[in-house]
């Protein structure tokens, strides 16, 4: 049974950064062909993708964020991290975190944590 | 970036059909791929995996879903609608980094 669940700070102050924990189970980032993916959604609106890890810790970011962000993983203890710099109020959103699958005949997102609310606020 | 557009919202009858679509700005599939993905998200819920390359279901997901489609043009059916249907559909695209979504269509009832 693939499950994965977001942690995060709840709340934060403009320009402090984002950390924010992936914690999984049923699946390894170790085997072939497995990655985990970054996916935010302000309130309301839509998803927009942030980053991916695959098991050979190959990262892609999306350019839009691509300094600010940084994807980690500790395969050890099934957790995938995801850091933002310099966060303001448009980085308040729900955040998730998901399995991503179909390496190499175009991936998709097949498992996804429950999400964890961010809010940038002064 | 690839551009997917669906239509805001779209109003069915309980046991109808309903068909969702999405339109690509550039070609998503590659070979023998179609590389467009479909979501269902309930409020207050995260997506769920419905459609995996434009015509696969998702394990678990009832078969009154289907998709279809190639190139810019695919379709999400629902055959027949069902109360706990009602929910925003995301279309997704990963021909090409970075992977992108639709704006969602939101499904109700007439």
């Amino acid at each position: 049974q693939v499950t994965l669940k977001e942690s995060g700070p709840g709340i934060l102050q403009p320009s402090q950064t984002l950390s924010l924990t992936c914690t999984f189970s049923g699946f390894s980032l170790s085997t072939y062909g497995m990655g985990v993916g970054w996916i935010r959604q302000p309130s309301g609106k839509g998803l927009e993708w942030l980053a991916n890890i695959w098991w050979d810790d190959d990262k892609y970011y999306n350019p839009s964020l691509k300094n600010r962000l940084t994807i980690s993983k500790d395969t050890s203890n099934n957790q995938a991290f995801l850091k933002i710099t310099n966060v303001d109020t448009a980085d308040t959103a729900t955040y998730y975190c998901a399995r991503i699958v179909g390496y190499n005949s175009g991936y998709y997102f097949d498992y996804w944590g429950q999400g964890v609310m961010v809010t940038v606020s002064s | 970036d690839i551009v997917l557009t669906q239509s805001p919202a779209l109003a069915v009858s309980l046991g109808q059909r309903a068909t969702i679509s999405c339109r690509a700005s550039q070609s998503v599939s590659i070979s023998r791929y179609n590389l467009m993905h479909w979501y269902q998200q309930k409020p207050g819920q995260q997506p769920k995996l419905l459609i995996y390359r434009a015509s696969n279901l998702a394990s678990g997901i009832p078969a009154r879903f289907s998709g279809s489609g190639s190139g810019t043009d695919f379709t999400l059916t629902i055959n027949p609608v069902q109360a706990d249907d009602i929910a925003t559909y995301y279309c997704q695209q990963s021909r090409e980094s970075p992977p992108t979504f639709g704006a969602g269509t939101k499904l109700e009832l007439k």
